[in-house]
């Protein structure tokens, strides 16, 4: 039972132009998202979060949006820059912190 | 330079054999965890720690067993009872258990032969 999805296992994009990477999630109880970000061999790193008492966090190049009618979340990233190309996985927690995560989205950037 | 380690980074078992993953973290966290990944698909929970000398199962526990004697270490064990073991397999950390953020290390893949 998947309550997290990432639909698009890829997406590329051009340097300097945005990216977006969707989520999308089935559990009405989730009440914080979080995007992770891994390169290979390496363990995925913390990126950027969002409580669902807020509809956008931004942080530098990267901005989460919350849609929580539609269960929904994006993550942009502006400019995109080829040292962003990795993985990205979303995730969601409700109250009891029990953390679900999407398949994951794998950017390329390309020069 | 605080992390989170996982040793070995790949791992060659034989079917019918227990083996165990080495997790070890010094950031001082008390909640640490167990995730499993699959291809195509998300981080699966096998078990997590909220503090030490304490472990629960998560959604895919059958046929692992977890420790948590010390603070720094939560070495994951899987058995023979595993039906499917070959993964990656990566273990994470957090303050506490009410903190969202994890810390994850580099992962162990382990192959089954």
């Amino acid at each position: 039972d998947q309550q997290v999805k990432q639909n698009s296992p890829s997406l590329s994009v051009q340097e300097g132009r945005i990216s977006i990477l969707n989520c999308d999630y089935t559990n009405s109880m989730f009440d914080y998202f979080l995007w992770y970000k891994k390169y290979p061999a390496e363990g995925p790193t913390f990126l950027i979060s969002i409580s669902s008492i807020k509809d956008k966090n931004e942080d530098g190049r990267f901005t989460v949006f919350l849609n929580k009618s539609a269960k929904h979340l994006s993550l942009h990233i502006v400019p995109s820059q080829p040292g962003d190309s990795a993985v990205y996985f979303c995730a969601a927690s409700a109250f009891d912190n029990d953390m679900r995560f999407g398949a994951g989205t794998r950017l390329t950037v390309k020069p | 330079d605080g992390g989170i380690t996982q040793s070995p980074k790949y791992l060659f078992r034989k079917e019918g054999q227990n083996v165990t993953l080495s997790c070890e973290q010094n950031l001082n966290h008390d909640a640490m965890y167990w995730y499993r990944q699959d291809p195509g698909q998300g981080l699966r929970l096998i078990y997590y720690s909220q503090i030490v000398n304490d472990f629960q199962k998560g959604d895919i526990a059958e046929g692992y067993s977890v420790s948590r004697e010390k603070k720094e270490s939560f070495p994951l064990t899987v058995t023979s009872a595993q039906k499917n073991p070959t993964a990656f397999y990566l273990c994470a950390s957090s303050i506490g258990w009410g903190d969202h953020e994890q810390f994850f290390g580099p992962g162990t893949r382990l192959t089954v032969l």
